[in-house]
This record gives structure tokens, C-alpha cells and sequence, in this order.
């Protein structure tokens, strides 16, 4: 079965410092990845897709894919409280659907 | 656009009772998907269409579990008879192919 794995967390990072989040996908032929974040309550929301090897920069957010060991990770510099939230990886296994990650609850602490 | 439109929000609903979620994806988009989100198991596909064809229903629980799509902007997930154990939030989730996916605001099931 194909999945999506990340640690749960909680994860805590003071205000100011750099976010790491991390997934490890267990399909070699997967071709695209995502993070969503979700707030307490709501929808995920789409923040990064990366599709090849190396970093993706947005923002204050960088996205970095390594198929070779299969994984792909987020960077959130200069965190921010409202950075506090559910992160959730997803792959494309090689279809339209996504496969999502269980999630990692992050807390900025002020 | 209006986004992905569910409904309803929250359903409270008694064992055994029939639920019918709703599903209106955005305009143009010919991927659907519908999601279940609980602390336990994270968020489940458990069917997705495209083109208004289900392409894929292995997430779906058990028979008591039916979803549809009669045109491109409507879809229903049922469930009947309702459980304790389908207690989640329940997404609709749309797409132009494999690009990104749009969420709705998800409805809450309870079931007593």
C-alpha cells in the first residue's frame, strides 16, 4: 500500500526561529508532493508543491524533495504564531488522487 | 468562484439513521474527491470521481457507504445505516486533474 508517513508531533519552535517539518513517501515512482496546512477547525489550504529534486522557494516557506531517499521536507523561517497549525504532506501516486500524511501539529511559541 | 460548497455544516444524527452529505465543486474543475478526517486515521480518501465517473472507491468503508455525482457540479456521499464509528468531518475536495485540490469546509458528522 502506497503511504505517506510524518512524525505527529507536537512540535514546538519559538517565535523567530526555523520550522521543520518532514515526510518520507514509500512509492519511488511518485511524481508530485504537497503541503497543506489546516487551522484548528477549518480546511486544508494548499501552501507548496514540488515536483523535482532540490528546493522550492515561496516566501518564508521552502519546500526540499529528495527521491533518492524519498523525502521531502518543509522549512518555515522566521516562524510566526500564526504559522501554529496542522501541516499535512500529500503525494500523487501517479493519478489524480492524493495520498495525505497523518500530519504534524506545530505550535510557534511567542 | 464560491469555492467547493458543502452541506451540511454539522449533522447530529441517531445509529441507524440515513445521512446524506452534498458536494458542489468549483465551476470547470473535472476531479472530485471526498475525504474523512479523524484524530485517529488522519484524512482518507474514500472516493474520487473525474468526469463525473468514480474512478476509484477502495477507500469507501463498507456498503453502508454510497457516493454519486449525477453532473459535473453535484455530488452526495451516503451513508446508510449510520454508525458511531462514521463520526469524522467529512471534505469534498475538487480539482483540475492532478493539480492542486481545493477543500470545502467539511461536514461534521456526529452520529449518537
Amino acid at each position: 500500500q502506497k503511504e505517506v508517513e510524518q512524525n505527529s508531533g507536537p512540535l514546538s519552535v519559538p517565535e523567530g526561529a526555523i520550522a521543520s517539518l518532514n515526510c518520507t513517501y514509500s512509492d519511488r515512482g511518485s511524481q508530485s508532493f504537497f503541503w497543506y496546512r489546516q487551522y484548528s477547525g477549518k480546511s486544508p489550504e494548499l501552501i507548496m508543491s514540488i515536483y523535482s529534486n532540490g528546493d522550492k522557494e515561496d516566501g518564508r516557506f521552502t519546500a526540499q524533495l529528495n527521491k533518492a531517499s524519498q523525502y521531502v521536507s518543509l522549512l518555515i523561517r522566521d516562524s510566526q504564531p500564526s504559522d501554529s497549525a496542522t501541516y499535512l504532506c500529500a503525494a500523487n501516486f501517479g493519478n489524480e488522487k492524493l495520498t495525505f500524511g497523518t500530519g504534524t501539529r506545530l505550535t510557534i511559541i511567542p | 468562484d464560491a469555492g467547493v460548497i458543502q452541506s451540511p455544516r454539522h449533522e447530529v444524527t441517531e445509529m441507524g439513521q440515513e445521512v446524506t452529505l452534498r458536494c458542489k465543486p468549483i465551476s470547470g474543475h473535472n476531479s472530485l474527491f471526498w475525504y474523512r478526517q479523524t484524530m485517529m486515521r488522519g484524512l482518507e480518501l474514500l472516493i474520487y470521481f473525474n468526469n463525473n465517473v468514480p474512478i476509484d472507491d477502495s477507500g469507501m468503508p463498507e456498503d453502508r457507504f454510497s457516493a454519486k455525482m449525477p453532473n459535473a457540479s453535484f455530488s452526495t456521499l451516503k451513508i446508510q445505516p449510520s454508525e458511531p464509528r462514521d463520526s469524522a468531518v467529512y471534505f469534498c475536495a475538487s480539482s483540475w486533474g492532478a493539480g492542486e485540490l481545493f477543500f470545502g469546509e467539511g461536514s461534521r458528522l456526529t452520529v449518537l
